[in-house]
């Protein structure tokens, strides 16, 4: 699977939108970008996934660039309850079980 | 919603002593794996189970066994405690791989079980 690069952390205000990215130079052409979030003391949760369109659920909004080397994982409204651990991970679709964890972008959603 | 549910939150157990921690989820997955998650390592795979009563080692199996049973419950063994296993572990399930469209790929995580071994 590719690496990822991810910024150790960043802040954003309450009720901004955060923006975080992602580096996935090394991606390769059947590999998808999902994203997931880890409260402290929980379990990590799934975000959102995409392969080459940019994809927006209840949670998020996944924009991706026309090459694919980079993404950008974008909260509308960041909240408190928003302050977690986010994970930008690429894998082949299906295969869960490559899923690893590296040790993404710490998001401190400020008041 | 799924739900993953993890026996334990906290344990504390003495070297030597066998240890279970079970897993349970509602929504009929096939996949179900068990991670462990330490500072600065990341999540890293024990074992996973893509069906009843198999199994298949991650990238450290070593001191553990699993069981599966039943589909909804995956359980995962530590034969004989070894503070080395002082760690956050994490059982996640999910759909099938190779299902149809509406299987995400992605995996659905309890709550975490923190095993502190004295």
């Amino acid at each position: 699977d590719a690496k990822t690069t991810q910024p150790p952390s960043m802040d954003c205000a309450e009720g901004r939108a955060a923006n975080l990215p992602c580096n996935h130079s090394t991606i390769s052409g059947n590999e998808y970008v999902y994203w997931y979030r880890q409260i402290h003391s929980q379990g990590p949760q799934y975000i959102i996934h995409g392969l080459k369109n940019n994809e927006t659920n209840e949670m998020a909004s996944l924009i991706i660039t026309e090459d694919r080397k980079s993404s950008t994982l974008i909260l509308p409204h960041a909240t408190l309850r928003d302050t977690a651990v986010y994970y930008c991970i690429v894998l082949i679709w299906g295969s869960a079980r490559q899923l690893t964890f590296g040790s993404g972008t710490q998001l401190t959603v400020l008041p | 919603d799924v739900k993953v549910t993890q026996s334990s939150r906290y344990l504390v157990k003495r070297t030597g002593e066998k240890v279970f921690l079970e897993c349970v989820q509602d929504m009929d997955h096939e996949n179900m794996f068990w991670y462990r998650q330490d500072p600065g390592l990341g999540l890293r795979l024990i074992y996973f189970s893509y069906d009843v009563k198999m199994k298949e080692k991650g990238d450290i199996p070593e001191g553990y066994s699993v069981s599966r049973e039943k589909k909804e419950r995956f359980s995962l063994i530590l034969e004989s405690a070894s503070t080395n296993q002082t760690s956050m572990y994490l059982c996640a399930s999910s759909l099938w791989a190779g299902g149809p469209v509406e299987d995400t790929g992605e995996l659905f995580f309890g709550e975490g079980s923190r095993l502190t071994v004295l």
